[in-house]
């Protein structure tokens, strides 16, 4: 079975520029989760959905970051002007359902990240 | 809030040692749930092993193996007779009633042939 799919693997781009990081994930999964890995902050969790529908962005740090998923196999991460600081690997990861059971299953699949450089 | 330990920042063994990646934990939640995941020099996070509250039974899979306690809210992980591609960054995570996944900082380990 294909695992999570991330693209582009790495991308380099200038300030002020708009950047979209695209993700699909396992087929059948009803979780997504996009996360930020950095030295200094470690893994942090930006946004999650549960059947294409947002759940909590309380980790998206500013408004230049946007989220979407238009269907069960895609979602976007966009960052729009991009900065320094936004350089990182930016994981996708996908969980299966938790519904009806009384141990969900929650561990999450990730991609292999996207390295995101802003120069 | 949750919160998770891991206060070794970097081990170094000899290949063939064993050795153990604390994991420390907090959270006001009865029900939770606690991981291991792998992330490798090439850089992917690889799931390992998930433990729910209520099973504090230790688990063993092949030169891998977990302690579970929570009477001092920690679930260890160690590696047997460690090979040179165990080398990579550990991280232990906790989920709890908010469903999301909270991190530890990592413990990265190097084996050294």
């Amino acid at each position: 079975d294909a695992g999570v799919i991330q693209s582009p693997r790495h991308e380099v781009t200038e300030m002020g520029q708009e950047v979209t990081l695209r993700c699909k994930p396992i087929s059948g999964h009803d979780y997504l989760f996009w996360y930020r890995q950095t030295m200094m902050r470690g893994l942090e969790l930006l946004i999650y959905f549960n059947n294409n529908v947002p759940i909590d962005d309380s980790g998206m740090p500013e408004d230049r970051f946007s989220a979407k998923m238009p269907n069960a196999s895609f979602s976007t991460l966009k960052i729009q002007p991009s900065e320094p600081r936004d350089s990182a690997v930016y994981f996708c990861a996908s969980s299966p359902s938790s519904r009806g059971l009384i141990f969900p299953p929650y561990e999450q699949y990730f991609g292999p990240g996207t390295r995101l450089t802003v120069t | 809030a949750q919160k998770v330990t891991q206060a070794q920042t970097e081990i170094s063994v000899v290949e063939k040692e064993d050795v153990t990646l604390d994991c420390v934990y907090e959270t006001r939640d009865t029900t939770y749930y606690l991981f291991w995941y792998k992330q490798p020099p090439s850089g992917e996070l690889v799931f390992l092993i998930r433990r729910n509250s209520f099973d504090e039974q230790n688990e063993i899979s092949g030169r891998y193996s977990w302690n579970f306690q929570k009477s001092t809210s920690s679930f260890n992980f160690t590696i047997t007779a460690s090979q040179v591609v165990d080398s990579a960054v550990y991280f232990c995570a906790l989920i709890g009633g908010n469903e999301k996944l909270t991190f530890g900082t990592g413990t990265r380990l190097t084996i050294i042939p």
